[in-house]
């Protein structure tokens, strides 16, 4: 069975950092690309970046680049977002998922709460 | 970037309704067209893929067609679990982008 779980999420204050974790597994993690997408509280989705399976590629939305940086441990199955100098606007739940071309496994998704 | 707007934003059926929600794109995204159902504190669920290709385990009563920059999902006779929101994607060119959603409520 195919299973992404987020951690690491929480309360930080503008300008902090965060490290968000997806651990996979059941699947062969080093194959596939891999996906950030967020979810502001009551709003649409919104994708925040992605990562090739050997971590070669990386692409950001416009919104994070210079302070988001996605990475991925294929040895640990792992993929991780690194969030740093962090606004009111990044306020969401986070989801990482895997990507054959589209999105067709997801994790349950991570808050994150940034607020002074 | 590729903006993807979502007709009707919000939409009130009957179960055993046919429904029919639009996505159109600013510009043409070839066959690189998702469709993902969402339910309340739940993670997304891909639907469809390519425009029309069901994925599995998914009813039949879920359909896609569309090309060029106009798409829509149909859903053929509703039932009580298909209450939820439907979002488009995008996944032709960066930044991939998301439709704003399309929220399905009982009648």
């Amino acid at each position: 069975e195919v299973q992404l779980v987020e951690s690491g999420g929480g309360l930080v204050q503008p300008g902090g950092s965060l490290r968000l974790s997806c651990a996979a597994s059941g699947f062969s993690f080093s194959s596939y690309w891999m996906t950030w997408v967020r979810q502001a509280p009551g709003k649409g989705l919104e994708w925040v970046a992605n990562i090739k399976h050997d971590g070669s590629e990386k692409y950001y939305v416009e919104s994070v680049k210079g302070r988001f940086t996605v990475s991925r441990d294929n040895v640990k199955n792992s993929l991780y977002l690194q969030m740093d100098s962090l606004r009111a606007e990044d306020t969401a739940v986070y989801f990482c998922a895997r990507a054959t071309l589209y999105l067709n496994a997801w994790g349950q998704g991570d808050l994150v709460s940034v607020s002074s | 970037d590729i903006q993807l707007t979502q007709s009707p934003s919000f939409l009130s059926a009957s179960v055993g309704d046919r429904v029919t929600i639009t996505c159109r794109a600013s510009q043409g995204i070839s066959i690189y067209l998702a469709w993902y159902q969402q339910k309340p504190e739940k993670a997304p669920k891909l639907l469809i893929s390519a425009i029309s290709t069901l994925q599995s385990g998914v009813p039949s009563r879920f359909s896609g067609s569309g090309s060029g920059t106009e798409f829509t999902l149909t859903i053929s006779s509703l039932q009580p679990e298909d209450f939820a929101t439907y979002y488009c994607q995008q996944l032709n060119t960066y930044p991939l982008t998301f439709g704003q959603g399309t929220k399905l409520e009982i009648k």
